[in-house]
C-alpha cells in the first residue's frame, strides 16, 4: 500500500503562510492525494484533494509536484483555528477507505 | 445541512460488557465508515457500509461488528470489552463508496473501558 511521510510537527506565526509538506514516493498513477485535519477533541475534517494539477478551495491550496512524489498543503494566512494535526493520505478512486493509511500526521502549532 | 452525529459522546464500561455506538450520516450520504483512534495506533479503519451492506472490514477481531439501516444510519457493536478497546470511535459519511468522495467525520464517541 502506498504510504506518506510528513514531519511530526511544525510551527507558524499567526497570519503568515504555512507550507505543510508530504512525501509519497510510491504513489501510483490512480492515487488521489487527500488532506484532512483534526482539531483537538474533534473528528478529522476534509481539507482538499487532487490528482495531478494544483487545487484551490476556500480553506487551502494543494501544490502537487510534477512527478507526483510529493505535495504541499498551503494555508495562506494561518489563524489560531488552524492549529491541528494535518494528515496527508493517498486514495485510489476505485478502492474504499480500508486501503487508506492515516499516518501520525503533522501537528501544526500557530503562535499568536 | 446537519453534520454527522454520533451518540453517545462519552461512555464508560467495564471489561466483559458490550457496547453499541450510533452514527447518523449527513442527509443524502449513503456510505458510512467507522474508525478507531488511539494515541498509540492512530486512526485505524474498522468497516465501511454502503446501502446496508458491509463493503470492507479492517483488521479487527470478530468482537467488533456493525450494521447499516435503510435510512443509512449505522451502529457498531463491541462485545466482551477489553481494556485495549478504550479509544475514540469515529464515524464518517460520504455520498457514495469507492467513488472518490471526501469523508465527513463526526465528533466521535469516547469509550473508556475500566
Amino acid at each position: 500500500d502506498a504510504k506518506t511521510t510528513q514531519p511530526n510537527s511544525m510551527e507558524s506565526n499567526e497570519e503568515e503562510p504555512v507550507h505543510l509538506p508530504c512525501n509519497h514516493s510510491t504513489i501510483s498513477g490512480t492515487d488521489y492525494i487527500h488532506w484532512y485535519r483534526q482539531l483537538p477533541s474533534q473528528g478529522p475534517e476534509y481539507v482538499i484533494h487532487g490528482l495531478t494539477s494544483n487545487v484551490n478551495n476556500r480553506m487551502a491550496s494543494l501544490a502537487i509536484a510534477e512527478d507526483r512524489k510529493s505535495s504541499t498543503l498551503i494555508l495562506h494566512r494561518a489563524t489560531l483555528r488552524d492549529a491541528a494535526v494535518y494528515y496527508c493520505i493517498l486514495r485510489d478512486e476505485e478502492t474504499s477507505y480500508d486501503k487508506v493509511i492515516f499516518g501520525p500526521g503533522t501537528s501544526l502549532s500557530v503562535i499568536p | 445541512k446537519a453534520g454527522v452525529t454520533q451518540t453517545p459522546r462519552y461512555l464508560i464500561k467495564t471489561r466483559g460488557q458490550q457496547v453499541t455506538l450510533s452514527c447518523s450520516p449527513i442527509s443524502g450520504h449513503r456510505s458510512v465508515s467507522w474508525y478507531q483512534q488511539t494515541p498509540g495506533q492512530g486512526l485505524q479503519f474498522l468497516f465501511e457500509y454502503f446501502s446496508e451492506t458491509q463493503r470492507n472490514k479492517g483488521n479487527f477481531p470478530g468482537r467488533f461488528s456493525g450494521r447499516q439501516f435503510s435510512n443509512s444510519r449505522s451502529e457498531m457493536n463491541v462485545s466482551t470489552l477489553e481494556l485495549g478497546d478504550s479509544a475514540l470511535y469515529l464515524c464518517a459519511s460520504s455520498l457514495a463508496a469507492g467513488e472518490g468522495y471526501e469523508q465527513y467525520f463526526g465528533p466521535g464517541t469516547r469509550l473508556t473501558v475500566t
